[in-house]
């Protein structure tokens, strides 16, 4: 079974500072998607950034950047200049090849203005 | 871009009574629909997943007499909350799939289900 784990149930940042957000992940595929979507207050699920597996180099998406490490099963997100509008849930997704998403518990992050 | 709706965006209902969602996809075919659940302060977990013109394939511990899905078109998949109970009040994500969307789904804004 797959199980994703998100060990910061919330978190808080001063606006224009940087934040890390930490995922694990267990698996025996070798094939599988590692996923960061964001859910604001309106609940509606906003894709923040991407990593297949087999790519070696970190996912980056403006401010967004990940750090894979997949011997470690680690997948951390980094949200450098955080804004005001960061504010949101986050959940860590991973997706096998049947194309099934587990998402973890979540971390709440607060921008501070 | 491709966008999901989810029909209605929040429904109060007796219990007993039978409730039913709408999940559309306005600009794309949806090969693969997905319906999650998520309770208050928790993850999104996926009850099922339907093919187009297919039986839904249920996760377990989903009661597939309990919670219906058809999946009738390339833009519609229902989900049908029967005899609902206090217990099923959640909010209700569709997403959808398409074969060429590199593994990505795209969510609905999601339905808050009320049962009192």
């Amino acid at each position: 079974a797959q199980t994703v784990t998100q060990s910061q149930p919330e978190m808080s940042v001063q606006e224009a500072e940087t934040v890390t957000l930490s995922c694990t992940y267990d698996t025996s595929e070798n094939n599988y998607y590692l996923f960061w979507y964001k859910q604001p207050p309106s609940r509606q699920m906003i894709l923040v950034i991407r990593q297949e597996a087999y790519k070696q180099q970190n996912a980056t998406e403006n401010r967004f950047s990940v750090n894979f490490q997949k011997a470690a099963k680690s997948f951390s997100l980094k949200i450098s200049d955080s804004q005001l509008g960061d504010t949101a849930m986050y959940f860590c997704a991973f997706m096998k090849s049947i194309n099934k998403f587990y998402f973890g518990s979540g971390t709440k992050l607060n921008v501070k203005p | 871009g491709a966008v999901v709706s989810q029909h209605p965006s929040w429904v109060i209902c007796k219990s007993g009574t039978s409730v039913k969602i709408e999940c559309r996809s306005l600009d794309f075919q949806a090969t693969t629909m997905f319906w999650y659940r998520q309770f208050p302060k928790q993850s999104l977990m996926l009850m099922a997943t339907s093919n187009e013109g297919s039986k839904a394939t249920y996760e377990q511990g989903v009661e597939k007499d309990k919670f219906l899905i058809n999946h009738a078109s390339l833009t519609l998949s229902t989900l049908t909350v029967t005899s609902a109970h206090p217990e099923d009040s959640s909010f209700y994500i569709c997403s959808a799939q398409t074969s060429d969307s590199y593994n990505e789904q795209f969510f609905g804004p999601g339905t808050r289900l009320t049962v009192l």
